[in-house]
């Protein structure tokens, strides 16, 4: 257990569908990612927020939407995603954007 | 940002010691040199992280020369339970990313 928890473990959801991820992070943590690896690819940086504050937004489609409420959790919210959208989609956390992160277990998505 | 670079795969027996190499040519004076293991389906999982010379825990060894342009993981007597993906992501540096290549894929042998 690396303190870094995801939910749901898997995801099937369709192109019309709306859904969200839940991450929470239990080390006190000020940081917080969200990746994206699809098969056979590296890990894409998605989204940070140092503070609850949105630092960077790596060109991804408005589709993906991220809401950071606290510094504990981190949510992304999913609307009309496409087929090649299924991936499995990891949290992170850290003490600040600059230190060591931390990775949960991931989301395994599959959008039919 | 140009990735750091690092063996695709290796293959090794059970019981071996395994030394992966990465290449940091651009690596910035801020950075420390942080390695992780990633299980297919699973987050990576942080291993061990050095700014130069050798740091040891209890699950691997890491060696950075003087230059701090490579670094080599070292894992005593590995286990099937090591076969993985290694990461050496390139950074944080000041731009908050973590930029992952490929890995190396170590496949550990009975």
């Amino acid at each position: 257990e690396t303190g870094v928890t995801q939910t749901p473990r898997h995801l099937v959801m369709g192109m019309t569908n709306k859904k969200s991820l839940k991450c929470e992070q239990h080390l006190g943590h000020n940081a917080m990612y969200w990746y994206k690896q699809s098969a056979k690819k590296p890990l894409e940086l998605m989204f940070v927020y140092s503070l609850e504050e949105r630092v960077e937004n790596n060109s991804v489609p408005s589709r993906f939407s991220p809401e950071c409420p606290n510094s504990s959790h981190l949510f992304l919210h999913l609307h009309t995603l496409q087929p090649e959208d299924s991936a499995l989609y990891l949290c992170a956390s850290s003490q600040d954007p600059r230190d060591t992160q931390y990775f949960g277990p991931g989301t395994r998505l599959t959008v039919l | 940002l140009a990735k750091t670079t690092q063996p695709i795969s290796m293959d090794s027996y059970e019981g071996q010691e395994v030394n992966i190499t990465c290449s940091h040519n651009n690596i910035a004076t801020n950075d420390y040199i942080t390695w992780y293991q990633q299980f297919p389906s699973q987050g990576p999982r942080f291993i061990i992280q050095g700014y130069k010379t050798k740091v040891t825990n209890e699950v691997a060894s890491l060696f950075i020369p003087a230059d701090r342009k490579s670094s080599t993981l070292s894992l005593p007597r590995v286990s099937l339970s090591d076969t993985a993906v290694y990461y050496c992501p390139r950074g944080p540096s000041g731009t908050y990313k973590y930029i992952f290549g490929t890995g190396t894929r170590l496949k550990v042998l009975a």
